[in-house]
């Protein structure tokens, strides 16, 4: 059965590094999302990708955030200068064209 | 604003025994509504969805019910198993936009031997 993965499982950074987090979306899938959960907390929506564009997003991804399709099946998140609040669990998620989305894995991302 | 919240934050249930999950929420602009499971170290797995024109949907060994007038959602899985035991969260989909998923704080549903 086909999946979304997710590389690396768990990403230790720096106060102020810049990270990548990458995903592969389930290949026949057009939508593409990504949400985090911090520690006992709700998963939050971060952003939607359709078309090769940022379809919607939330407050939460600011400036410090950006996604990319660099080619035909990876999908990345990119933090630019993290923080400490951005340690979270980090998940990508795609859809067909229905509200059926499928989750990843997760990239749990530690920042120091 | 608006949310989407959970009765309950755990839950215990007898092996066999059906478990009943409810979910309140208050965008009555919802379109879907989804469940999802989540066991320990996973990514959200979808369980079942309903739209929001149906009161009522079944699958294999669950069933969501939608009440819209009181603004409540509920997840009945028959037969309750131990692999059952995980994180329940219901999400939603507000009309109008491009399938943001508004998730729910979760019931942790344990199954007893």
């Amino acid at each position: 059965e086909p999946e979304v993965t997710q590389t690396p499982s768990h990403q230790v950074t720096q106060m102020g590094q810049e990270v990548i987090l990458r995903c592969v979306p389930i290949s026949n899938h057009l939508y593409f999302y990504w949400y985090r959960q911090i520690l006992g907390q709700k998963v939050e929506f971060l952003v939607s990708f359709y078309n090769n564009e940022i379809s919607e997003k939330s407050e939460i991804f600011d400036d410090q955030f950006s996604v990319e399709r660099p080619d035909g099946s990876n999908f990345t998140l990119k933090i630019r200068s993290t923080k400490l609040e951005d340690s979270a669990m980090y998940f990508c998620a795609s859809s067909v064209r229905g509200p059926e989305q499928y989750f990843g894995p997760g990239t749990r991302l530690t920042v120091t | 604003g608006e949310s989407v919240g959970l009765h309950l934050p755990t839950l215990s249930v007898q092996e066999g025994d059906n478990s009943i999950i409810n979910c309140a929420y208050s965008n009555s602009a919802s379109d879907y509504f989804i469940w999802y499971k989540q066991e320990s170290g996973k990514g959200p797995q979808f369980i079942i969805d309903i739209r929001s024109n149906m009161d009522k949907r079944q699958g294999q060994r669950v069933t969501v019910l939608l009440n819209k007038t009181v603004k409540h959602l509920s997840l009945q899985i028959a037969a309750t198993q131990p692999g059952d035991s995980a994180v329940y969260f219901c999400a939603e989909i507000t009309s109008g936009s491009a399938r943001q998923l508004t998730f729910g704080s979760g019931t942790q549903l344990t199954v007893l031997p």
